[in-house]
């Protein structure tokens, strides 16, 4: 079993739009939690962070369900510059791997005009 | 300005062919990765280092190599003996320290392609 996974979607959207991403994590040990967004054929990069009692930037927003293994992205009122791949990641905190972030395979959005 | 700067942007490999991809950061972290993305694929972890002069494989290491003799300088060697080198490569580094300890910071990565 994969330790992240992640719809792959694609999600096409229109402008305005409010959409949700949903990620599941195998490890319960777990204890920090990721967004980020990677460009066409650009790097990664930082979203933001999931705290246990869910926050907000913004347009986003992100939840964490500890009993479930489950985090969410929202989005509300998309833009056409939201258009991307979101990659939820998880940082293991078990014995030899601790540490180390675990990538989802990330879920595609598209907002169209 | 402060960052991580992998080079060259694009690189091809004969077959049999060593090849070393540079990664630099001037962000004083002590920790620093390598991973491989393939097309619709997620990243996959080839080695980390933790503290210059020591590093660990990840998931797929078979066919690559690492060093850490700076702190600033992880540079990968995709060797002959990796048969499906072409892929995004991609370096990050994280601080291990304060708030942002667990945060990840990428460079932009070099695209490997075989001739």
């Amino acid at each position: 079993r994969k330790e992240v996974e992640q719809d792959p979607g694609p999600f096409n959207v229109p402008e305005g739009a409010t959409v949700a991403f949903n990620c599941t994590y195998s490890n319960s040990a777990s204890q920090s939690f990721f967004w980020y967004r990677q460009d066409c054929r650009k790097e990664p990069k930082l979203l933001m962070s999931v705290y246990s009692s869910g926050n907000e930037d913004g347009r986003f927003t992100a939840q964490l369900n500890r009993a479930s293994q489950y985090i969410s992205l929202l989005i509300r009122d998309s833009k056409l510059s939201d258009s991307a791949t979101y990659l939820c990641v998880v940082k293991s905190d078990r014995g030899s791997t601790l540490g180390r972030l675990y990538f989802g395979r990330g879920t595609q959005l598209t907002v169209w005009p | 300005d402060g960052g991580i700067t992998q080079s060259p942007k694009y690189l091809f490999r004969k077959e049999g062919q060593n090849v070393t991809l540079s990664c630099e950061q001037n962000l004083n972290h002590d920790a620093m990765y390598w991973y491989r993305q393939d097309p619709g694929q997620g990243l996959r972890l080839i080695y980390y280092s933790q503290i210059v002069n020591d590093f660990q494989k990840g998931d797929i290491a078979e066919g690559y190599s690492v060093s850490r003799e700076k702190k600033e300088s992880f540079p990968l060697t995709v060797t002959s003996a990796q048969k499906n080198p072409t892929a995004f490569y991609l370096c990050a580094s994280s601080s291990g320290q304060g708030a942002s300890k667990n945060i990840q910071y990428f460079g932009a990565g070099t695209r490997l392609s075989v001739l």
